[in-house]
């Protein structure tokens, strides 16, 4: 079984309009982490958003918020106000276990096409 | 926030020939540095876990003898592709994490790799 889904191959959305990306994870352990990466079209990985599944609240950082639903083990996440720079694959990554800063695993990502 | 370099950004070599990469941590020291191999619009697949000082941690199915990793200081690992085959074909991408403990990971650029 997959440990991370990202059933949205692709996604469209227009500039200043909000946009989820949604998320599945699998696990049986109690301590995980939930990464959001984006990789623009140079390939670099830029870290976006971290969730701890310790954590009572969904994590924030600006534009990016992770909704957090630990009962559907889901963690989708949220851009507010699309700007076109927005325009790049995401990929929802996750660390197993207790160990922070252990490897991730990746879902098979999310192209996101931000429009004028 | 912490930079992590990778050279060379681009490589294209012939069918047989070894080529090295190089995962620098520019202004932290990593004692534990990840590598991961994507195929075009592909996710990110761990390669293993590179350790400083000690051999490297290899994911199932990922040949040792072929992808030697060496860690030899805080700051540098290196990836070489031996023989390297037209099916190695990839980009290359290495993440290191600023403190053992640290949830995050900090990303190179990746390497471009094309074997003729």
């Amino acid at each position: 079984a997959q440990k991370i889904t990202q059933t949205q191959p692709g996604m469209f959305v227009q500039e200043k309009e909000a946009v989820t990306l949604d998320c599945t994870y699998d696990t049986s352990d109690p301590s995980y982490g939930l990464f959001w990466y984006k990789q623009p079209s140079s390939g670099e990985m830029i870290f976006l958003i971290y969730q701890g599944s310790y954590d009572q609240q969904n994590a924030t950082e600006g534009r990016y918020s992770l909704n957090f639903q630990k009962a559907r083990k889901s963690a989708n996440l949220v851009i507010s106000a699309s700007q076109l720079g927005d325009s790049a694959m995401y990929f929802c990554a996750m660390r197993e276990g207790p160990q922070a800063g252990t490897a991730l695993i990746f879902g098979k990502g999310t192209t996101l096409s931000v429009s004028s | 926030g912490a930079v992590v370099s990778q050279h060379p950004s681009r490589v294209i070599c012939k069918s047989g020939t070894s080529v090295k990469i190089e995962c620098r941590s520019l202004d932290f020291q990593a004692t534990t540095m990840f590598w991961y191999r994507q195929f075009p619009k592909k996710s990110l697949m761990l390669m293993a876990t590179s350790n400083e000082g000690s051999k490297a941690t290899y994911e199932q199915g990922v040949e040792k003898d072929k992808f030697l990793i060496n860690h030899a200081s805080l700051t540098l690992s290196t990836l070489t592709v031996t023989s390297a085959h037209p099916e190695d074909s990839s980009f290359y991408i290495c993440s290191a994490k600023a403190r053992p403990s640290s949830e995050t990971q900090y990303f190179g650029p990746g390497t471009r790799l094309l074997v003729l």
